[in-house]
């Protein structure tokens, strides 16, 4: 059973350019949420996707957008890229019961803004 | 605004003796309360939880002990290994009132020495 994977594992962009990550989820789940890791700093939410729409959101610019599929993989689009989105970002998936759950997170994807 | 804090960022432990991980958070609204074990170059790994209806929850070495009063949850590892040595994330939820997103500390960083 695969679990939560990511792509690409690292990558490097110019300041201003436009990137996409994908994750693809553990079977069976049917929530993907996106997650930012800066240096030193535990991950911070950025938004979840569910039904293929973005069903919560947390504090991040609209530069930030995503995409949620119908076999439930998803993409995470970062527009006009400043030095400061350099982090690593994690994908994590759930399955929506309405009741509390774990999380599964994937290896993340190192971004570097240059 | 730091809603879940983990005040030590480094923790050395003997191998065999007790490891001890500390977690506070702000928002009493939290219920249901996640310890994350991450490895360099990896996705955190889901380690065990707790609701707020318990004040605690025992899964082989580790248990999790949660104090409502004082808002803060601690992690221990009995006896602890030299393959616990990673970063540990406490993370917290308050589902619907936050919505499905974890808050996560800012991790504490374990070495155990054999």
């Amino acid at each position: 059973d695969a679990g939560v994977t990511q792509s690409p594992t690292h990558l490097i962009k110019t300041r201003g350019q436009q990137v996409t990550l994908r994750c693809s989820p553990k079977s069976g789940h049917d929530t993907v949420s996106w997650y930012q890791q800066a240096l030193g700093q535990g991950p911070q939410f950025i938004f979840q996707y569910y039904e293929e729409e973005e069903r919560q959101r947390g504090n991040f610019p609209d530069r930030f957008s995503g995409h949620q599929f119908p076999n439930y993989s998803s993409e995470l689009n970062v527009n006009a890229l400043l030095l400061g989105d350099s982090a690593l970002y994690l994908c994590a998936s759930s399955f929506s019961t309405g009741a509390r759950t774990e999380a599964f997170f994937g290896q993340g994807t190192r971004l570097t803004v240059v | 605004d730091q809603q879940v804090k983990q005040n030590s960022p480094s923790l050395s432990v003997q191998e065999g003796r007790i490891s001890i991980l500390n977690c506070d958070y702000t928002n009493s609204m939290f219920d249901y309360f996640l310890w994350y074990k991450k490895y360099p170059a990896e996705g955190p790994t889901f380690l065990i939880s707790i609701s707020s209806i318990k004040d605690k929850n025992e899964d082989g070495r580790f248990t999790v002990f949660l104090n409502k009063s004082a808002k803060h949850l601690s992690l221990h590892i009995v006896p602890s290994q030299p393959g616990d040595s990673a970063v540990y994330f406490c993370a917290a939820s308050a589902y619907p009132n936050t919505g499905n997103q974890f808050y996560f500390g800012t991790g504490t960083s374990l070495t155990v020495i054999p």
